[in-house]
């Protein structure tokens, strides 16, 4: 059963710093991976999808890597600022059971930057 | 600019009361989904539409029913609702099928269940 696990679950860092998001997944059989955004009482967000045969996508100051192969994705967030404070979600698609459109998340990361 | 609409905002039942969540989507997405969000357990998928006159079980579809009214509408329905489905439902849409297939979300119904 594929499972995705996203350490740690929350971090706070100051205005500027770049940080890492980690997401780990156990089956590496994969059709996709994707990143999302939730702000506080609101719905998801993607902000970044990475096909199984891609390395890394990038968007503005967001870039997301993938190995398949150790079941790991990253999400760097270069210059943070504080409307970057939102809890950050991964999720996969399974590459199993035919063209299945269903995902299976993370627990996400609950990151604050401070002013 | 709507996107995926979802109704009502906030809910509090009884045990034991029925209600139906409605979602509505506008960009004429073939597959729908139904999630619950709860802390610490991420989202799960209830159920799911894969293209109109389908339906299919997540993880978790115990205690709920589906309907894909048409192309636009999906809706949950809890038929004798219970303190365990205190919870935060989201409904997505997407494009359906091969390809990147990015899922849009609502803004999520807020129920509780005393």
């Amino acid at each position: 059963k594929q499972e995705v696990t996203q350490i740690p679950a929350a971090l706070s860092v100051p205005e500027g710093e770049n940080l890492v998001l980690n997401c780990s997944f156990t089956d590496s059989a994969i059709y996709n991976l994707q990143w999302f955004r939730q702000d506080p009482g609101k719905g998801l967000t993607s902000l970044l999808l990475i096909q199984s045969s891609q390395r890394e996508q990038t968007s503005g100051r967001l870039n997301a890597s993938l190995d398949k192969s150790s079941g790991r994705s990253t999400l760097y967030i270069a210059a943070s600022q504080p409307g970057d404070s939102a809890t950050y979600l991964c999720a996969v698609r399974p590459g199993y059971g035919g063209a299945t459109n269903k995902l299976i998340f993370g627990t996400g990361t609950l990151l604050a930057v401070q002013p | 600019n709507a996107g995926v609409t979802q109704t009502p905002k906030f809910q509090v039942l009884k045990t034991g009361q029925s209600m139906t969540l409605q979602c509505a989507q506008d960009m004429n997405h073939n597959s729908m989904y139904w999630y619950r969000q709860d802390p610490g357990m991420g989202l799960r998928l209830i159920y799911y539409s894969a293209s109109e006159g389908t339906t299919d079980k997540g993880e978790v579809p115990n205690g709920y029913n589906v309907s894909r009214l048409n192309k636009r509408e999906f809706s949950l329905r809890l038929e004798s609702a219970a303190p365990s489905q205190t919870s935060v439902y989201f409904c997505a849409s997407s494009t359906g099928g091969a390809g990147q297939n990015i899922q849009y979300f609502g803004a999520g119904t807020r129920l509780s269940v005393l």
